[in-house]
């Protein structure tokens, strides 16, 4: 069985400050993806990453997918209260599959 | 089509009776995915279907649960006999064809069992 695990589990931070999430696995996968979701909807597409040790930058936010595609890092730079919201990567369990393996989520709320 | 779109947002359901959820994937989606969360928890796969085929049903509980997708009309998620612990907020999401073009959610629908 594929699992994603995510640190931290819970994040409060000031307006301004910097952070960052990780998502975490034994397993290799062939693509992984950062999604926000805020309370009472479903989750956003922020990014994909596919190849190993891929950087892709989104405004503030910058994604890394581990050299070995184990692994993904989610840095927020001067976070905003916008960016409160639980951060969830995934990846797909296998070749062959389009199913997607949901991390345990990290939830971040930036105080203003 | 602005996106995925679920129905009803909100079910109430007294213990043994039957839930019927409601998912329409974005145009040109063929691929749809059902996924089940409870508060403060992440996303827990349950199916994943294509036109008139399940693919993938290693998330559903063997029993009460079931879905579909016909040729024409949404994907549905059915819960016969609800129990408490059915209660939880069900995504859909819907693709296209690959690996790598990431999903669209719906904005779920929030199941509770009285």
């Amino acid at each position: 069985t594929q699992l994603l695990e995510q640190s931290p589990q819970f994040l409060s931070i000031q307006e301004g400050e910097n952070l960052t999430v990780y998502c975490n696995s034994s397993s290799v996968f062939s693509s992984l993806q950062w999604y926000r979701q805020e309370p009472g909807e479903g989750p956003v597409l922020l990014v994909t990453v596919v190849t190993g040790g891929e950087v892709k930058k989104l405004k503030r936010l910058t994604f890394q997918f581990g050299d070995a595609r184990k692994d993904s890092s989610l840095h927020i730079t001067a976070a905003q209260p916008g960016d409160t919201g639980l951060y969830l990567c995934a990846g797909v369990a296998s070749s062959g599959t389009y199913k997607y393996i949901f991390g345990t989520g990290t939830r971040l709320k930036v105080l203003a | 089509n602005a996106g995925v779109m679920q129905n009803p947002r909100h079910l109430v359901r007294r213990r043994g009776q039957e839930a019927r959820l409601r998912c329409s994937p974005m145009k040109g989606h063929s691929h749809v995915y059902w996924y089940r969360q409870l508060p403060e928890e992440g996303l827990k796969f349950m199916v994943y279907l294509q036109k008139e085929n399940i693919i993938d049903e290693s998330g559903m509980p063997k029993e009460r649960f079931s879905a579909e997708f016909p040729k024409e009309g949404p994907s549905i998620l059915r819960i016969q006999q609800v129990v408490r612990g059915d209660s939880a907020a069900y995504f859909c999401a819907s693709s296209l064809e690959g690996r790598n073009y990431g999903y669209t959610f719906g904005s779920g629908t929030r199941l509770t069992v009285v």
